[in-house]
């Protein structure tokens, strides 16, 4: 078992504040790195897969960045909106096409 | 098109049933995984297919536990004799192929055992 930690567990900004959170998974072996936002009472959706050391992506005020040599991948939120608020899993496959995910980083945001 | 879709939504079971819990990917997609989430936990693999490969168990927790997949698109997770503690929600995902691939997730089963 792969060991995939998020931190923090939990977190509460204002409307409009910026955030980041941090995944952090086994610097060897790596083959991707995938960003997942599970609202309630829906499906996780698909946010970025990330698979270069250095890559940065963005989707929208979202953006990842992702460090293969030290084991993490930042999540940042730029001007946080209350539809923002759920809950990002980050997920790291090991060579067997097994699924580590982390336990998530439960965000709201206060109107 | 179409995503992900699960059956049945919710399921109530007492200990000791079996219960079987479907999958039906999105067409064209070779690779299938199992989830749960149980009270508090993340997700948690439980198996995954790929084409016409034999699935990867190694996650399912008990011999309770089996999948199958038919045909090479729907699965179906069957629990054997449920017990409390397999209460959670099962989450099923498809992809393309590889692990580079982003999973879609279909809206889950929660099931409850009495």
């Amino acid at each position: 078992i792969l060991n995939v930690e998020q931190s923090p567990q939990s977190l509460h900004v204002q409307e409009g504040d910026s955030t980041n959170f941090t995944c952090s998974f086994p610097s060897s072996n790596f083959y991707a790195l995938h960003w997942y936002r599970w609202e309630t009472a829906k499906s996780p959706e698909a946010l970025f897969v990330m698979t270069l050391n250095g890559d940065e992506k963005k989707k929208g005020r979202i953006s990842a960045t992702l460090n293969t040599k030290e084991g993490y991948s930042y999540l940042y939120i730029k001007g946080s909106q209350p539809e923002d608020s759920a809950t990002y899993l980050c997920a790291f496959p090991n060579t067997g096409n097994q699924f580590y995910f982390g336990t998530g980083t439960s965000l709201t945001v206060i109107p | 098109g179409a995503g992900v879709s699960q059956s049945p939504s919710n399921k109530v079971t007492e200990k000791g049933k079996d219960v079987e819990l479907r999958c039906d990917p999105i067409s064209g997609h070779t690779a299938l995984y199992w989830y749960r989430q149980s009270l508090g936990q993340g997700l948690e693999f439980l198996i995954y297919f790929q084409g016409n490969s034999a699935p990867d168990k190694s996650g399912l927790p008990s011999d309770r536990f089996s999948a199958e997949r038919t045909g090479g698109s729907v699965s179906t997770l069957t629990i054997q004799r449920t017990q409390q503690e397999d209460s959670a929600v099962y989450l099923c995902a498809s992809s393309t192929r590889l692990n580079t691939d982003t999973q879609y997730f279909g809206p889950g089963t929660r099931l409850t055992v009495l």
